[in-house]
């Protein structure tokens, strides 16, 4: 089974910098996604960025990127230059295989809280 | 265009009760899915459906009962509510089993 943790349920960061959102996984599987959502206070589920675990490269969205360390089993979800709407509750994900398809597995999320 | 769209937003009703949830997608995906969030914002997934064919059941009570009649719409079926049941349920969609889901606003159920 896929098991994905978040060991940080509050973060604070001050407008303008950047921060780093930890995730680390473990999954048995050769091939498996990573995703991360954002969820702010209004309740919605919002997709931001994903990560195949053959792509080589980091995947980048505008202001999000993904520090991808496979060895690490690691998915930190970087944003840079923060800004005040992105005060929410971030979850990491990973897609695992079961049977002939693939389930979600969410982290407990953290709680980004941006500063002005 | 809403992409996931749930009915309805809120409801409040009373425990013994049955009702449902509707939701529907407009994005041509083939799979969609149920989740239940927790007042401790955990995410847990209810069911999933692709093409119309339950795919994942987790345990989750008998009460529960999803239904597909295509590939746009799950409906969630709640019978005999019982106070543990309040939390936010989300519909989601996404092109196939392991891509990125797009989920629906979510609908805050509060049994009294």
């Amino acid at each position: 089974a896929q098991k994905i943790t978040q060991t940080q349920p509050g973060m604070f960061v001050q407008e303008k910098e950047a921060v780093t959102l930890d995730c680390t996984y473990d999954t048995s599987d050769q091939s498996y996604g990573l995703f991360w959502y954002k969820q702010p206070s209004s309740g919605e589920m919002i997709f931001l960025i994903y990560q195949g675990s053959y792509d080589e490269q980091n995947a980048t969205e505008g202001r999000y990127s993904l520090n991808f360390q496979k060895a690490r089993k690691s998915a930190n979800l970087v944003i840079s230059a923060s800004q005040l709407g992105d005060s929410a509750m971030y979850f990491c994900a990973i897609s695992g295989q079961v049977y002939n398809f693939n389930k979600f597995y969410f982290g407990s999320g953290t709680k980004l809280n941006v500063k002005p | 265009d809403t992409a996931v769209s749930q009915t309805p937003k809120y409801l409040v009703t009373q425990m013994g009760n049955d009702k449902s949830i509707k939701c529907e997608q407009n994005l041509g995906h083939d799979t969609m899915y149920w989740y239940k969030q927790d007042s401790k914002k955990f995410l847990k997934i209810m069911f999933s459906y692709n093409n119309k064919e339950l795919i994942i059941n987790e345990t989750v009570p008998n009460r529960f009962s999803p239904k597909s009649p295509d590939k746009a719409h799950l409906n969630l079926h709640i019978n005999s509510l019982e106070l543990g049941d309040s939390a936010v349920y989300f519909c989601a969609s996404s092109q196939d089993t392991g891509y990125e889901q797009y989920f629906g606003p979510g609908t805050r159920l509060t049994v009294t």
